[in-house]
């Protein structure tokens, strides 16, 4: 069965640091993209970050550019994001998602997603 | 960016209605469009994807349709397990957008 189990939310002060974790278990992690989706409380679902299946090709929403940096350890299969710089505005559960390309591009499995609160 | 841009907002119906939601995309998606639902306090869950695929496990009574700039999903008779909010999302560049979500509401 393919999971994906998201951790590391936390209440965190402005201007702090945090990194998320997300272990996939049930499929052969090295071979997806990965990627970040947050969803603020009671608004909609916003794409944040993905990372291809070797690590080497990285892409940001502009709203976290320089400031989240997306990674993952294949050898363990995990997948972080490291947020840096944290704003009241970045306060969402965060979601990571597999995706799958066969037949289009989707994201065919979720983590349970973690909660960020960014508050002083 | 591509704006996906859902509607209605919100709408209210009742078990066994037939129900329509439209996604619109700010330029040429082709068939890359995704629909999902989302349950309070859950993950999203995948329903339809490339426009008109069915995933594996969601019910027939769900269809998605339309290529290019303008999509539709159907739900043909409402079920009160169907009582969530939908999301679109293209997937045809980076970054990958969803439309603001179509809250369905029991009348």
């Amino acid at each position: 069965e393919v999971q994906l189990v998201d951790s590391g939310g936390d209440l965190i002060q402005p201007g702090g640091s945090l990194r998320l974790s997300c272990a996939a278990s049930g499929f052969t992690f090295s071979n997806y993209w990965m990627h970040w989706v947050r969803q603020a409380p009671g608004k909609g679902l916003v794409w944040v970050s993905r990372v291809n299946s070797d690590g080497s090709i990285r892409n940001y929403a502009d709203s976290v550019k320089g400031r989240f940096t997306i990674s993952r350890d294949n050898a363990k299969n995990t997948l972080f994001l490291q947020m840096n710089s944290l704003r009241a505005e970045d306060t969402a559960v965060y979601y990571c998602a597999r995706e799958s390309a066969v037949l289009g591009r989707y994201f065919d499995s979720w983590g349970q997603g973690t909660l960020v609160t960014i508050s002083s | 960016d591509i704006q996906m841009t859902q509607s209605p907002s919100s709408l209210s119906a009742s078990v066994g209605d037939r129900v329509t939601i439209t996604c619109r995309a700010s330029q040429t998606i082709t068939n890359y469009l995704n629909w999902y639902q989302q349950k309070p306090g859950k993950a999203p869950n995948l329903l339809i994807f490339a426009a008109s695929s069915l995933q594996s496990g969601v019910p027939s009574r769900f269809s998605g349709s339309g290529s290019g700039t303008d999509f539709t999903l159907t739900i043909s008779s409402l079920q009160p397990e169907d009582f969530a909010t939908y999301y679109c999302q293209q997937s045809y560049n980076t970054p990958r957008t969803f439309g603001q979500g179509t809250k369905v509401e029991i009348k």
